[in-house]
């Protein structure tokens, strides 16, 4: 297993369009959480997965965003009408211990 | 205010020195501390976690928590250029979501 895999690594889209990214967690973890993470700043949680379970969504997720992890595998975090505030990397991390996150590269969107 | 805060430097230091990086934070709840290094535009990664207060380390590195003080470090001994990167402070209560500083970014000179 590698590791925490995101696709695409990065994405230019125009504003109002729709994006998808895809996050693949390391295969025994059960725990799968979504980060934002802008220029300067720490992560801020998004969203949190308990195998197909969502969890815990944070105010930050508008009703324009959406997350799956359909049957705890892999999850797809989907951006409605895409902003110019939503760029940004967007992180997944996987774990399956209190303090074991294993982060991703990230995908970054910037939205001109 | 923030949760967790963290000076964002830069910090600046010459080969060889000890570097200490701070958080400070006001969730008496957190219990899981971690110390992430993040090189530009790659994931965070792990490089040390301590469980409620106490000392830890692990070759270079020395993480510290004080919960009476609700302050965290970690310190780098001996640092390399190669330690040039932005450290993220991050802490947890028993397997929620991670909570970030806004990290410091340290610049070590050969």
């Amino acid at each position: 297993d590698t590791g925490v895999s995101q696709d695409p690594r990065h994405k230019i889209t125009k504003r109002g369009q729709n994006v998808t990214f895809r996050c693949d967690p390391i295969s025994e973890h059960n725990r799968l959480y979504w980060y934002r993470q802008t220029l300067g700043q720490g992560p801020e949680f998004l969203t949190y997965f308990q195998n197909e379970a969502q969890l815990e969504k944070s105010r930050l997720l508008s009703d324009r965003f959406s997350a799956e992890r359909p049957k705890g595998s892999f999850s797809t975090l989907e951006i409605q009408r895409t902003e110019q505030g939503d760029s940004a990397m967007y992180l997944c991390a996987s774990s399956d211990t209190n303090y074991g996150y294993t982060f991703g590269s990230g995908t970054r969107l910037t939205v001109v | 205010q923030k949760e967790v805060e963290q000076d964002p430097g830069p910090l600046s230091v010459p080969e060889g020195a000890i570097v200490s990086l701070n958080c400070t934070y006001s969730n008496s709840a957190f219990q899981y501390f971690m110390w992430y290094r993040q090189y530009s535009r790659k994931g965070p990664e792990l490089l040390m976690y301590t469980y409620s207060s106490g000392n830890k380390e692990d070759g270079r590195f020395t993480a510290q928590v004080d919960k009476s003080s609700k302050y965290i470090s970690l310190f780098i001994r001996d640092s390399q250029p190669s330690d040039s990167a932005t450290y993220l402070c991050a802490m947890n209560n028993a397997g929620n979501m991670l909570t970030f500083g806004g990290g410091t970014r340290l610049m070590v000179k050969p």
